[in-house]
């Protein structure tokens, strides 16, 4: 179990930069979640995968935002024409049907500029 | 949708005990707690998965109210270690993703 990866850690970008973030989640793990937590707040729901179907993403959530998780591997989440508003950790996270917990990830820190 | 956690911030000598409490408005399948640390990720403490019932971890341990929708998290004779953001994150009933939903946290600090 080398637990969830994720890349890059920190990511600092102008305003109006499009932006990529991977996540490599545990192996057998065929739910994938996407979360965004700010200075002070719980994470936030963004999205979730089961398997390569994105089956759920908030209503909250702009369409600059896109996931992807194809063969159900790796996951993406890009942000495109980033705002100073985008800035925060985003966590990427995963588990198994068989068991109730949730793994997180380290995150990747954005600052957009 | 989020459950309301309090209190919202709790400081404590090193043996001192706290009640962490985490309440939602929906019907819940489980309450889950995280301990994160200042720049890190949530760490799973303990699932709660029926009602009334309490789960352990070391001198952690939390009950789970179905009826009331009310999880709380005791921490007792508290160490330094303890202290960090405590959240509870919120398995709505019938919500087939199995998606966390996370209260704002209780920031928990030990002092010497």
């Amino acid at each position: 179990d080398t637990g969830v990866s994720q890349n890059p850690r920190h990511k600092i970008t102008k305003r109006g930069q499009n932006v990529t973030f991977r996540c490599d989640p545990i192996s057998e793990h065929n739910r994938l979640y996407w979360y965004r937590q700010t200075l002070g707040q719980g994470p936030e729901f963004l999205t979730y995968f089961q398997n390569e179907a994105q089956l759920e993403k908030s209503r909250l959530l702009s369409d600059r935002f896109s996931a992807e998780r194809p063969k159900g591997s790796f996951s993406t989440l890009e942000i495109q024409r980033t705002e100073q508003g985008d800035s925060a950790m985003y966590l990427c996270a995963s588990k198994s049907d068989d068991n109730e917990k949730l793994f997180f990830g380290s995150g990747t820190q954005l600052s957009v500029l | 949708q989020q459950p309301v956690q309090s209190p919202q911030a709790v400081i404590l000598r090193e043996g001192e005990d706290a009640v962490i409490n985490c309440s939602s408005s929906k019907a819940l399948y489980s309450v889950h707690w995280y301990r994160q640390k200042h720049g890190e990720a949530p760490v799973f403490l303990m699932i709660l998965l029926k009602g009334g019932e309490q789960k352990g971890h070391e001198k952690i341990s939390a009950s789970f109210n179905e009826k009331k929708q009310q999880s709380s998290l005791y921490l007792t004779a508290s160490q330094l270690s303890y202290s960090g953001t405590y959240f509870c994150g919120t398995e709505i009933f019938g919500d087939s993703s199995y998606k966390l939903i996370f209260g704002s946290g209780t920031r928990l600090l030990v002092r010497p």
